[in-house]
This record gives structure tokens, sequence and C-alpha cells, in this order.
């Protein structure tokens, strides 16, 4: 079956512009979560969608970052006004619950680069 | 912020050799993740251990967990090339993924 899918694969965009970036989940999966990776680093969790629950936007790493969810499906994370240090490759996975003890499936990923 | 680390960071191997990494972590776990990452097929599960397990195989790998020690083990056996690859543990707390930075293995024919 489809996997997790993201888009667009690359963005390229200027300092202080926004940029949305999207996620597509495995179909049945209740659970989405966003990461960011930077060049030779691990992944940095950055918030996690849970069903109807509340999200957990801890690790938001500041107030230009939000992301959305419609019901179980599609992901949009949002970067208003970027910043050079926002270029990472952006990370997106579903698993088929969020209670823990499920595997995640990782998307492609997007790899934004800000100029 | 990044809560596992991975040793050693980086590990060359030649192919039929065993490689060996490690993971430490710092809070209680509900499981315990293994990821792979290569350039070809992006980050793939490898192996989940609960935090009442101590060891679990799938095919060529063994991973082992020290819930004591707050450490975790994985063993690749008889490493081919396409195992060259970065591999990261990630402590699961109730479904958010905590990762660590890596070990990037290099596996040479």
């Amino acid at each position: 079956g489809a996997g997790v899918s993201q888009s667009p694969s690359n963005k390229v965009t200027e300092k202080g512009k926004d940029v949305e970036l999207r996620c597509d989940p495995i179909s049945g999966h209740t659970a989405l979560y966003w990461y960011r990776q930077r060049l030779g680093q691990g992944l940095e969790f950055l918030i996690y969608f849970q069903g109807n629950s509340a999200p957990d936007k801890s690790g938001l790493p500041s107030d230009r970052f939000s992301a959305e969810r419609t019901g179980e499906s599609v992901s949009t994370l949002t970067i208003q006004r970027t910043q050079q240090e926002d270029s990472a490759v952006y990370l997106c996975a579903s698993s088929l619950e969020g209670t823990g003890n499920y595997e995640q499936y990782f998307g492609p990923g997007t790899r934004l680069t800000v100029t | 912020s990044q809560q596992g680390e991975e040793d050693p960071q980086a590990l060359s191997i030649q192919e039929g050799e065993n490689a060996t990494m490690n993971c430490s972590y710092k809070t209680s776990i509900n499981n315990l993740q293994w990821y792979r990452q290569n350039s070809g097929r992006g980050l793939v599960h490898l192996i989940l251990i609960r935090s009442n397990e101590r060891e679990k195989h799938s095919g060529r790998l063994r991973v082992t967990l020290d819930t004591s020690k707050k450490s975790s083990s994985l063993l690749i056996t008889a490493s081919r090339a396409a195992d060259t690859a970065s591999y990261f543990c990630a402590e699961d707390s109730w479904g958010k993924l905590q990762f660590g930075a890596g070990t990037q293995v290099v596996v040479t024919p």
C-alpha cells in the first residue's frame, strides 16, 4: 500500500518568507509526527497529533512554527518568517496509534533551504 | 532535544564482519526503537524492544536492552555492503520518539 508522502520534496526560499510543508499519512494511522533533521544530526521532535486530542507541541522551536491536521488525514507544517537556521530536512511520520509500542513510518522528507 | 547517545559515532567494517553499536538513554521508556537511514530508502524502522524485554532478534539483527543501565545495543551479523547506513536509536515515551545522533556504519566489500 501507499506509504507516507510529503510535498514538496525540495523547497528553496528566501529569508523572511513563509513556507508550508505537507504530509499525507498512511490511511488508518491515527498518529502523525513532524521531525526536523539538520545535516549530519539525528531527528528533533517537533509536534505530534493523536486522533482528536490536542496536539503535543512541546518540540516546536519558536512561535514561527505551527502545524495543523485535518481529522486523521493530511497535515501541514507552516514556518513563518523563515530564518537560515530553519534549513533542514523536515520529516513526517505516522503510526497506527500514538500510545506507544507502534513503529513509526516515515516519509521521504522535505529538504528546506533558506537563502 | 535529542536524548539518546549512540556509540561509536562511526564504524567501518568489511563485509562478513559483525557490527555492534550502543545506545544510552536518560528517561524511563515505554520501548526503545532502532531505525536505519540511507540515501536510497530514507528512514526505516528496524526493531522495537519493549521495556520488559531483554533481547530481540530480527533476521541478522539482535537488539538487547538493559533498563537498569539505560542502555541498548544493536548487533548486525554477517554484514553486507547494503547495510551501509546511519543507525539511530529512539526512546519512545508513550508515542513521542527522542532520537540520538546516530552511528554511521560503512561496510566495504
